[in-house]
């Protein structure tokens, strides 16, 4: 099974702030990495598939880059309503591994 | 427009059986695999496994396997998700999940509501 580790597994950032995540697969999965965002009490959210390419309705405040093992998800100028937990998952093999998950809370 | 409705909430004691729902609507049943996700308190996101419901071939994560059974009704267009042997560490969110392929994606893009499993003595 492919090994999917995310840092930082939390963080607190300023409204306006540049937020960065990352994620590291344990082998190569080309551009076969999505980002979730997770909100208490719902489902998950697709923001980013295909490594970059942002999911239709998606505030464009968020961007993914990276290929092979290393990716990035970027949030340009935090808002109050994305405290949620955000989690990489890579789609390139079987079984689809989640990273551990990042929690963005609002300093 | 495509939905994933699950079946309502659950509480189960240690040792017994939960058995989910997920009924689809707004695409054709047998064209996606359907995945089973839960999120439990306190932890991330933990893939479960998944069916293809055209011939029913399913996978499971290693750490489930022996407990779970994934199925697939095409005459109702409803997958469903038994656990058994439940233990308290089972107490979570489970969810539904389509897995939309393309010649150079993968992804889950729609998701049930989820059903709330909670195991308690």
């Amino acid at each position: 099974d492919i090994q999917m580790t995310q840092s930082p597994s939390s963080l607190s950032a300023s409204v306006g702030d540049r937020v960065t995540i990352t994620c590291r697969a344990s082998r190569s999965v080309t551009t076969y990495l999505n980002w979730y965002q997770q909100k208490p009490g719902k489902a998950p959210n697709l923001l980013i598939y295909a490594a970059s390419s942002l999911q239709s309705g998606v505030p464009s405040r968020f961007s993914g880059s990276g290929s092979g093992t290393d990716f990035t998800l970027t949030i340009s100028s935090l808002q109050p309503e994305d405290v949620a937990a955000y989690y990489c998952q890579q789609s390139y093999s079987a079984p689809r591994t989640f990273g551990q998950g990042t929690k963005v809370e609002i300093k | 427009e495509v939905q994933l409705v699950q079946s309502g909430a659950e509480v189960k004691k240690p040792g017994a059986t939960v058995k989910i729902s997920c009924k689809v609507s707004g695409y054709t049943f047998i064209d996606y695999y359907m995945h089973w996700v839960r999120l439990a308190p306190g932890k991330g996101l933990e893939w479960m496994g998944h069916i293809d419901p055209e011939d029913g071939e399913t996978l499971y994560a290693e750490k489930f396997r022996g407990r779970v059974t994934i199925s697939a009704d095409t005459s109702t267009d409803t997958v469903y998700m038994e656990l058994s042997s439940l233990r308290s560490e089972d107490t979570a969110m489970y969810y539904c999940t389509t897995d939309l392929c393309t010649s150079s994606s993968c992804s889950f893009d729609y998701w049930g509501q989820g059903t709330l499993v909670t195991v308690s003595s």
